[in-house]
Parts: structure tokens; C-alpha cells; sequence
């Protein structure tokens, strides 16, 4: 069956960079787009950023500069890259495939 | 970027009965293939996300069918024909027609 689980560090220093994974299976990632969706404690769902089946990624306008998606197909892995990260990116951070969703993984940014 | 505007951003009902929540859009999500990319979401609390309803009516595996979505062009329903208490949470819209997609800012489902 379709499976997501996100992975990184829960904790990352002001100004670096965050490195997540989302490591599916289930499916082909040539196939189907991922999508990126975050959620600050007590808010609601931002759409980050996807990569279609094709491999061409669109982001959110406001976190464009900062962020980069791309994969690895023959791992069935997507990577999320965000740099100088400020403590408004503390964060549950998913991925999904529009119909399934990751657990999420906590990413609190603190020094 | 298209902006999805939710209403109510509240919501309390009694067990069995009908709501509905609306889903307006600042631009009209047909695409040119004819085509409207709309989703709703729930999220129960402490949860992740799960998909209700696609391409605006259509419903996703598994959901109980007393969750239907309706609407065209700007203007989308989701609708809950007798709530029932696992149905509290925070349900979302999201387009997926023109990026970046966006999401709707959420509608608190309360039970009294």
C-alpha cells in the first residue's frame, strides 16, 4: 500500500539550512507528484512546494527563495532544502501525494 | 496567487445534524482541459491531514459517503449529511489548478 514518512532533524540553529526526506513506496515517484505542507503550532496547513510525476517542481511565492525540492526516483525519496531558516519555520512538516499524508516530522528552529 | 476563503471559520453542531462549509475562490479553478483540481480535507486533531473529496465531488477511498462536495468555477460546498463525532476537526480546501496551489484557511468543527 501507499506509504509517506517525512525525516530530519527536530531541531535546527537560526539562519542554517533544513534538510528533510520523504521516503515513499507504494507507488512511482515518475508517477505521481508530491506535495510539501507545513503547519506552525496552532495554525493552519501552508501548501510548500510540490514536484510533479515529471520531475517540474512549482513553490510557494513567499518561500521560493529559500526553498528547493527534487528527488531520487530510484530511492523513492524527495528531498525538501530550506536555507536561513528563522524561528517562524518552527513547523509539523508532511509530504503527500494529495490522497495520502506522512505522519509529519516536528522541526523546531531554536538556538 | 489564487486566495481560498473559507467560511465559517467555526462551526458547532449536534450529532446528526447537516452543515456545510464553503469554499470561494479568488479566481475560477476550470483549467483548460476542463478540469477543476478542489480538495477538502480533515484533520482530526493531533493528526495528519486525510483526503474527503477530488476534483470537487468525487470521494475519496474509504470515506463515508455522508461527506459530498458540490460546486463550480469560484464557488465550492462541502457538505456533512449528519455529523457524527469523529467528524470533529479543522477541515481545509485546497486548488491544485494554478500554482502555486493554495489552501483555504480552515473551518473548526465543534461538537456540542
Amino acid at each position: 500500500q501507499v506509504q509517506l514518512k517525512e525525516s530530519g532533524p527536530g531541531l535546527v540553529k537560526p539562519s542554517l539550512t533544513l534538510s528533510l526526506t520523504c521516503t515513499v513506496s507504494g507507488f512511482s515517484l515518475s508517477s505521481y507528484g508530491v506535495i510539501w505542507v507545513r503547519q506552525p503550532p496552532g495554525k493552519g496547513l501552508e501548501w510548500m512546494g510540490v514536484i510533479w510525476g515529471n520531475g517540474n517542481t512549482n513553490y510557494n511565492s513567499a518561500l521560493k527563495s529559500r526553498l528547493s525540492i527534487s528527488r531520487d526516483t530510484s530511492k523513492s525519496q524527495v528531498f525538501l532544502k530550506m536555507n536561513n531558516l528563522q524561528t517562524e519555520d518552527t513547523a509539523m512538516y508532511f509530504c503527500s501525494t494529495f490522497d495520502y499524508w506522512g505522519q509529519g516530522v516536528m522541526v523546531t528552529v531554536s538556538s | 496567487d489564487v486566495v481560498l476563503t473559507q467560511t465559517p471559520s467555526t462551526l458547532s453542531a449536534t450529532i446528526g445534524q447537516s452543515v456545510s462549509i464553503s469554499c470561494r475562490s479568488s479566481q475560477s479553478l476550470l483549467d483548460s482541459a476542463g478540469n477543476t483540481y478542489l480538495y477538502w480535507y480533515l484533520q482530526r486533531p493531533g493528526q495528519s491531514p486525510q483526503l474527503l473529496i477530488y476534483l470537487v465531488s468525487n470521494l475519496g477511498s474509504g470515506v463515508p459517503n455522508r461527506f459530498s462536495g458540490s460546486g463550480s468555477g469560484t464557488d465550492f460546498t462541502l457538505k456533512i449529511s449528519g455529523v457524527e463525532a469523529e467528524d470533529l476537526g479543522v477541515y481545509y480546501c485546497m486548488q491544485a489548478t494554478h500554482a502555486p496551489l493554495t489552501f483555504g484557511s480552515g473551518t473548526k468543527l465543534e461538537i456540542k
